[in-house]
Parts: structure tokens; C-alpha cells; sequence
């Protein structure tokens, strides 16, 4: 596609569900990252893919959250037994290549945890 | 980690105003980049620019790398440039920080 595309682009669940929130990256963009805004806050890193390999997970706010990215491409952000404090907006971007180049970010998938 | 400190936190302006905002870091990068988030949310590339100056339209950037800081311009603003304005920055890690932005109202 021309743009970086997020699923679902909102998403209310039950404190204690599991949700999977979707990126897909700008065709031939190897590196691909995660992010989390909160309300009225800038945005906190959580994790990048160069390729299908994510080399610092460091970001990542617990053990709850878990990303993957397949076949260079399209990647999944799974955050189990949700929390209240996951509500956020969660942001995708990627780029040609890591730590360089533009990044071109997704429209976010607004999460609200119940 | 890299810290990234933006100034000023809040401004407002009148329509046709000219304003700077300011991005200082403190280590090397090898990345930085200018965002517009719009009221809607989207955040929009304005520059790329780990050095050197770039214009687009009404929009500038300088950045001058070895003294950690890093300039936006916008001249002539409008009312549609309101919006909160990021400067995120990634050094040899990888890892992207974002300063906490500077919030723009652009007043008719």
C-alpha cells in the first residue's frame, strides 16, 4: 500500500482479555517499530524489527506485551491479560532501513481497556 | 539513553507570526526528525535532517550536530499548522526517543 496501515484503528476490551493489534509496514521498508502514546503524553519506543528479528526489547513494559513480524512485512503487537493502564494510542511506523532514514508512521490503534 | 528536551512546551501565535522551536539532545545521533501531530492524531514526517538545514514552503530545519541541537522555523503561520510538533532522535542503538513536544496554537 502507499502508507503504513494499523487494525483495528479502535479496540475496547475487558480488563484481563488478550488483544492483538496489527501493522503493516510501506512495501520494501525493512525496519519497522512500535510505539505507545498516551493521552496528552509523546510517544514511549516499546520495540523495532530490522527484518523479522527485533534486537532490543528492552522497551517493552512488562511481560504482558509480545511482538512478532513475519516475513519481513507485517507485524503483531500482543499485549495479554490487558491492564487499564494499556489504554493508549498505539503507533507503527517504519522505514527503509533501521536507526536511518525516514520513519513514516500508521494512523495508531486507540485501545481502551474496561 | 539519549535525552531529547524540547522548547518551548506551550506556544501561541497569531496567524501570519513567525516562530522557532528548539530540539537539544544530549549524545551523537545518527537520526533525527521533525513530526506535526495533527488534531486528528496522524503524525506527519516533517524533516529528516541529522545535520545540515532543509526548507519546505513555510517550514525550515537546522540541525547542528556537534553542538546537540536542532531547529524548526515555520514563518507565516496558519491556523493549520496547529498541532504539537515531536523532534525524535536514534543513535547507534537504534532506539528512537521523542522529546515531549512543543504544543502550537495558531490563533485567527
Amino acid at each position: 500500500g502507499a502508507g503504513v496501515s494499523q487494525s483495528p484503528s479502535n479496540k475496547v476490551t475487558e480488563k484481563g482479555k488478550d488483544v492483538e493489534l496489527r501493522c503493516d509496514p510501506i512495501s520494501g521498508h525493512t525496519a519497522l517499530y512500535w510505539y505507545r502514546q498516551s493521552l496528552g503524553q509523546g510517544l514511549e519506543f516499546l520495540i523495532y524489527f530490522q527484518g523479522n528479528s527485533a534486537p532490543d526489547k528492552s522497551g517493552l513494559p512488562s511481560d504482558r506485551f509480545s511482538a512478532e513480524r513475519t516475513g519481513g512485512s507485517v507485524s503483531t503487537l500482543t499485549i495479554q491479560r490487558t491492564q487499564q493502564e494499556d489504554s493508549a494510542v498505539y503507533l507503527c511506523a517504519s522505514s527503509l532501513d533501521w536507526g536511518a532514514g525516514t520513519q513514516y508512521f500508521g494512523p495508531g490503534t486507540r485501545l481502551l481497556v474496561l | 539513553g539519549i535525552q531529547v528536551e524540547q522548547s518551548p512546551p506551550d506556544l501561541i501565535l497569531q496567524e501570519g507570526a513567525n516562530s522557532t522551536l528548539r530540539c537539544n539532545f544530549s549524545d551523537s545521533v545518527n537520526n533525527l526528525q521533525w513530526f506535526h501531530q495533527n488534531p486528528w492524531g496522524q503524525l506527519i514526517n516533517l524533516f529528516y535532517i541529522p545535520s545540515g538545514t532543509k526548507q519546505n514552503g513555510r517550514l525550515s530545519a537546522t540541525t547542528v550536530a556537534t553542538e546537540r541541537y536542532s531547529l524548526l522555523y515555520i514563518s507565516s503561520s496558519q491556523t493549520t499548522d496547529s498541532g504539537v510538533y515531536f523532534c525524535a532522535v536514534s543513535g547507534n542503538a537504534g532506539k528512537s526517543t521523542f522529546g515531549d513536544g512543543t504544543t502550537l496554537t495558531v490563533k485567527p
